[in-house]
């Protein structure tokens, strides 16, 4: 059972516009919620992630915000850029000692 | 910076065959965990080891084993193989086991895909 639910699955965008990719989550007791990049035949890497006692975490082109009581965080892509172009996935840990992910979002960003 | 690397890249194996997949973690790194990721799915997780012990287990069939020997590198045996195993697998490390409230990342290799004809 998906725990969290990523949108939209896919995502086309134009240079130089915002990407914008949303996650809702059920449980409660997540507290440390990651994104993850992923370029085709690569493994995903860390983009950025915020904890939920903080409403907004920017770095560079990349702003996470958070919204505890609509239990909803979002990524934000600034000038969006081809190199972005990627799959994202929005990650929680939970209890257990794993992550799991979001079922991702292709984005494509178009010249 | 020394990565997580995936042995080996590729791997075509028949159905019933058995194959083993090799991890090694960044170095100083104690922790492994397995991924399996579906054309077009999220990665799902498949076993953690820390400190050479079993730490997680998720949905991993009963026909792959895993350990994580003395000098930290793991291994994925898969036996019995069916054509729905074919995919990428991941492997990734950390320091520390993963907790709940941790903020450490997770260093993903270049996965290991696996066929099955």
């Amino acid at each position: 059972q998906q725990q969290v639910k990523q949108s939209p699955q896919s995502l086309i965008v134009q240079k130089g516009g915002i990407s914008i990719i949303n996650c809702a989550y059920e449980n409660t007791a997540f507290d440390y919620f990651p994104w993850y990049q992923q370029f085709p035949g690569k493994g995903p890497a860390l983009l950025i992630a915020i904890r939920p006692d903080v409403s907004e975490k920017k770095e560079g082109r990349f702003t996470i915000s958070f919204n505890k009581s609509a239990k909803q965080f979002s990524l934000h892509i600034m000038d969006s850029q081809p190199g972005d172009s990627a799959t994202y996935f929005c990650v929680h840990t939970g209890t257990a000692s794993k992550l799991t992910f979001g079922t991702g979002t292709r984005l494509q960003v178009t010249l | 910076a020394a990565g997580v690397i995936q042995s080996p890249r590729h791997l075509i194996k028949e159905k019933r065959e058995t194959a083993t997949l090799k991890c090694y973690p960044i170095p100083r790194h104690d922790t492994v965990y397995w991924y399996q990721q579906g054309p077009g799915q999220d990665p799902q997780f498949l076993i953690s080891f820390y400190e050479k012990m079993q730490s997680d287990k998720g949905s991993i069939p009963d026909r792959f084993s895993a350990q994580q020997f003395s000098d930290y590198h793991s291994e994925l045996n898969m036996s019995s193989l069916e054509l729905g195993d074919s995919a990428l697998y991941f492997c990734a490390s950390s320091l520390g086991r993963l907790t709940y409230g941790s903020n450490s990342p997770l260093h993903f290799g270049n996965g290991t895909r696996l066929t099955v004809t």
